[in-house]
């Protein structure tokens, strides 16, 4: 069965500190997500990756990095985590050339105190 | 600019009735839309799919409707059942971009089926 795994499912951090969102496929997918969900707003594309070491911005890439040093892992990285970063974070993933059939992972709840 | 609208945040109809969840677009060049559904703590799950050269794609109790002139698509379930309460996104993207990159979201529409 395939599956797409994030780390943490709860996070509670401080304002400023360093935040590391994990996620692992293991379908061989290329291309690999990360999104966020806000209440009124759907589903926002934070970063992308269609291969190895290759990272793309998505609509909302300002405070965020990424990482994707081996193809079944992309993480996603928050600098200095602020108050407006607290959402639902989603990994998702795709086969190479798919028309959009995203595999999610179960979510990370991330919280900035 | 919301370039896809779920107009209806929620909506609530008994089990064994149709239930219509609503989408609108506004960019012509979306050729391919996907509805999701989401349950509480877990991530979306793809649901349906339909391109432009279609106006209706059905898979079991789901079908999906495009109208392209009126940039409308709307997901029907019949009959609806309890296990389909959760939040259903639509999402469009312009046909043959390679890569999910180019989805668009909505935001959601939460549908509770009573008993």
């Amino acid at each position: 069965d395939v599956k797409v795994t994030q780390s943490s499912r709860y996070l509670v951090k401080r304002t400023g500190e360093k935040v590391f969102l994990e996620c692992v496929q293991d379908m061989d997918h290329e291309n690999m997500f990360w999104y966020r969900q806000d209440p009124g707003l759907g589903l926002r594309l934070i970063y992308f990756s269609y291969d190895v070491k290759m990272k793309e911005k998505g609509d909302i890439p300002e405070g965020y990095s990424v990482s994707r040093e081996k193809k079944e892992r992309f993480s996603l990285i928050l600098e200095s985590a602020s108050t407006n970063q607290t959402s639902m974070y989603l990994c998702a993933s795709l086969l190479g050339g798919g028309t959009g059939e995203l595999f999610f992972g179960e979510g990370s709840r991330l919280t900035v105190l | 600019d919301q370039q896809v609208k779920q107009n209806s945040p929620s909506l609530s109809v008994q089990e064994g009735r149709i239930s219509i969840l609503n989408c609108d677009y506004t960019n012509s060049m979306f050729d391919y839309f996907l509805w999701y559904k989401k349950y509480p703590a877990e991530g979306p799950t793809f649901l349906i799919s339909i391109s432009s050269i279609k106006d209706k794609n059905e898979d079991g109790r789901f079908t999906v409707f495009l109208n392209k002139s009126a940039k409308h698509l709307s997901l029907h379930i019949v009959p609806s059942q309890p296990g389909d309460s959760a939040v259903y996104f639509c999402a469009a993207a312009p046909l043959n971009t390679g890569t999910a990159s180019k989805l668009t979201f909505g935001t959601g529409t939460r549908l509770q089926v009573t008993l």
